[in-house]
């Protein structure tokens, strides 16, 4: 069984300061993948960024990158140079990618508000 | 432009009635999902389909139906049998494989209150 831990219910971070978002996972599966998604609070999941296990460099996308960690098994988000805009939920998930139907596991998700 | 629709925004419903929320995608995926989020929780899985004509349960799928008779339209029923049905419904859907990495493309989402 797979499973992703969030932490952090709520975390907060000034403008134009950078935050390290936390996401632990648990998997039995040699090969998988993480994602990150971001919910305002329009409720539409927005999908920020991706990571493959054996994807040897950290992904990165714009603000966006993950610091992935696979012996501890972690894969946190971080944002650089927070907009206000990037206020929402972020749900960290991931997929195994073996043969058939793997479904994607969600966290609980971390409520980041920017301020000011 | 391409993406997911999905309606109503919001939906009221008496105990005992059944309800049908819609989801229409027109990116030409082929797998298509049905999510339900609950307050201070992640998303779980109603139902998927891989292919038209083909769905399968996910892990809360009692209380649930769907259909699948065209690749751009995945409705998801709630029925009365669900015993909580209060919740926010999020359609998502990708292309390719299950098995490959595809990104998952979501809708706005139908947020449904029983009365």
């Amino acid at each position: 069984a797979q499973k992703i831990t969030q932490t952090q219910p709520g975390m907060f971070v000034q403008e134009k300061e950078a935050v390290t978002l936390d996401c632990t996972y648990d998997t039995s599966d040699p090969s998988y993948g993480l994602f990150w998604y971001k919910q305002p609070s329009s409720g539409e999941m927005i999908f920020l960024i991706y990571q493959g296990s054996y994807d040897q460099q950290n992904a990165t996308e714009g603000r966006y990158s993950l610091n992935f960690q696979k012996a501890r098994k972690s894969a946190n988000l971080v944002i650089s140079a927070s907009q206000l805009g990037d206020s929402a939920m972020y749900f960290c998930a991931m997929r195994g990618m073996n043969t058939g139907f793997q479904k994607l596991v969600f966290g609980t998700g971390t409520r980041l508000l920017v301020s000011p | 432009d391409g993406g997911i629709t999905q309606s109503p925004k919001y939906l009221f419903r008496k105990e005992g009635q059944n309800v049908t929320l819609s989801c229409e995608q027109n990116l030409n995926h082929d797998a298509m999902y049905w999510y339900r989020q609950d307050p201070g929780q992640g998303l779980r899985l109603i139902y998927y389909s891989q292919i038209v004509n083909d769905f399968q349960k996910g892990d809360i799928a009692e209380g649930y139906s769907v259909s699948r008779e065209k690749k751009e339209s995945f409705p998801l029923t709630v029925t009365s049998a669900q015993k909580n049905p209060t919740a926010f419904y999020l359609c998502a859907s990708s292309s390719g494989a299950a098995s490959s990495y595809n990104e998952q493309f979501f809708g706005p989402g139908t947020r449904l209150t029983v009365l």
